[in-house]
């Protein structure tokens, strides 16, 4: 595998259902992001790691809980979502978060969400 | 608080045309970095360019060129002799101490879908 990967593809749950999205990166990175992409918005950014500590969560609904095990790995858990959350989800790495985001971001495919 | 301005929302071009896509940025800051990401069909972005804003020296890659203008606060791409492969949506983004909630959010313009007419 090379770059970024995300798992799964797709996924249809229900609101009361919990899952799990996955993204790993291997590019030897050392911060990785979640960022949501709907229809009418432009990217949102969700979470920020750097070496495994978050740094940023830009006011995220608890529903959406991120977790970072290792630099190369990097989790979203979903639980009690609604229709609105529907969305793609995309991971990315850099290699460092650098200040002011000035390190070039590589993305995975991202994982389209769709809450019924 | 910083804004990024992608005013064509989608264009259509025949193959082989040139075409440009717009950026306009606003910012408080003197120093920061503008990006070029192409989002092609199977979702991924992919990085195109980066630019710091002490070098406005133009750049071309292959087909593709990029104008910066501090002047007119514009970063527009252009792409020469177009082909289908081209077809994505491309984003503008724009780094700097005053992005949103933290320092190390990107602000993107909301896309140029770009469909290129075999």
């Amino acid at each position: 595998e090379t770059g970024v990967t995300q798992t799964p593809r797709h996924l249809v749950m229900g609101m009361t259902n919990k899952k799990s999205l996955k993204c790993e990166q291997h590019l030897g990175h050392n911060a990785m992001y979640w960022y949501k992409q709907s229809a009418k918005k432009p990217l949102e950014l969700m979470f920020v790691y750097s070496l495994e500590e978050r740094v940023e969560n830009n006011s995220v609904p608890s529903r959406f809980s991120p977790e970072c095990p290792n630099s190369s790995h990097l989790f979203l858990h979903l639980h009690t979502l609604q229709p609105e959350d529907s969305a793609l989800y995309l991971c990315a790495s850099s290699q460092d978060i650098g200040r002011w985001a000035t390190y070039e971001q590589y993305f995975g495919p991202g994982t389209r969400l769709t809450v019924t | 608080a910083q804004k990024v301005t992608q005013a064509q929302t989608e264009i259509s071009v025949v193959e082989k045309e040139d075409v440009t896509l717009d950026c306009v940025y606003e910012t408080r800051d003197t120093t920061y970095y503008l990006f070029w990401y192409k989002q092609p069909p199977s979702g991924e972005l992919v990085f195109l360019i980066r630019r710091n804003s002490f070098d406005e020296q133009n750049e071309i890659s292959g087909r593709y060129s990029w104008n910066f203008q501090k002047s007119t606060s514009s970063f527009n791409f252009t792409i020469t002799a177009s082909q289908v492969v081209d077809s994505a949506v491309y984003f503008c983004a724009l780094s700097g101490t005053y992005s949103g909630a933290g320092s190390y959010q990107l602000t993107f313009g909301k896309g140029t879908k770009l469909s290129v007419i075999p």
